[in-house]
């Protein structure tokens, strides 16, 4: 079946650090990979998506890769901010035949300190 | 704004009683899905709906719950006979299909707790 596997946290790092969160997935056929976040007393929001090989989605600094070779989907930002802290969620989605729905890894949660 | 909204927020019931939740997407948007979502995890699929049709239940759906859209706009998720396991956040979302680009719009959820 589909999963997402999510590197633990919580990640905690100082203002403008670099940020990386590692995800991988197992799928068949071409899946399309999503990180959303959700931040402190929020719902989940998009942050970016990708939906074939080699496309990297970026939204607010954040940037990911879809690499199939490596069935990985990364996060990072070069420069983090306090309003970054959240917990970041990792997704997949096999298209219109499964119906879109999502599934989604265990979530990171970042705390950045200034 | 006219994003997903969810009601209640917050609910809390005794072990053996009947909730139910309700879900307004976004109102263009013809798909519409559950997902739970437990201390500490990743949301899990439900269910979901195009128009009022249900198209897929989760095995994780057991007959306790059952999910309803009458209408095609508005659902409801009800639990029947509530168990202390049941406590977690309920999350909708929905989409429109066809849209190439098809993105879910999540509600902030209803959390759940069973006494």
């Amino acid at each position: 079946g589909n999963s997402v596997t999510q590197m633990e946290g919580p990640v905690t790092l100082s203002e403008e650090a670099f940020l990386t969160i590692n995800c991988t997935y197992t799928a068949t056929g071409y899946p399309s990979l999503f990180w959303y976040v959700q931040y402190p007393g929020e719902g989940l929001q998009l942050l970016l998506k990708a939906t074939k090989a080699d496309d990297k989605g970026s939204n607010k600094g954040f940037e990911a890769t879809y690499r199939k070779e490596t069935t990985s989907f990364h996060l990072e930002k070069g420069s983090v901010q306090v309003s970054d802290s959240a917990v970041y969620f990792c997704a997949l989605s096999r298209g219109k035949a499964a119906g879109n729905k999502l599934t989604f890894g265990g979530g990171t949660r970042v705390l950045v300190k200034p | 704004d006219t994003g997903v909204s969810q009601d209640p927020r917050h609910k809390i019931t005794k072990r053996g009683q009947n909730v139910t939740f309700r879900c307004d997407p976004i109102s263009e948007h013809n798909r519409l899905y559950w997902y739970r979502q437990t201390l500490g995890q990743g949301p899990e699929f439900l269910t979901y709906f195009q128009n009022e049709a249900q198209l897929e239940k989760s095995r994780l759906l057991s007959d306790r719950f059952s999910a309803e859209r009458p209408k095609g706009s508005f659902s409801t998720l009800e639990i029947q006979r509530t168990e202390q396991g049941d406590s977690a956040m309920y999350l909708c979302a929905s989409s429109l299909s066809g849209d190439s680009q098809e993105t879910q719009y999540f509600g902030p959820g209803t959390r759940l707790l069973v006494l």
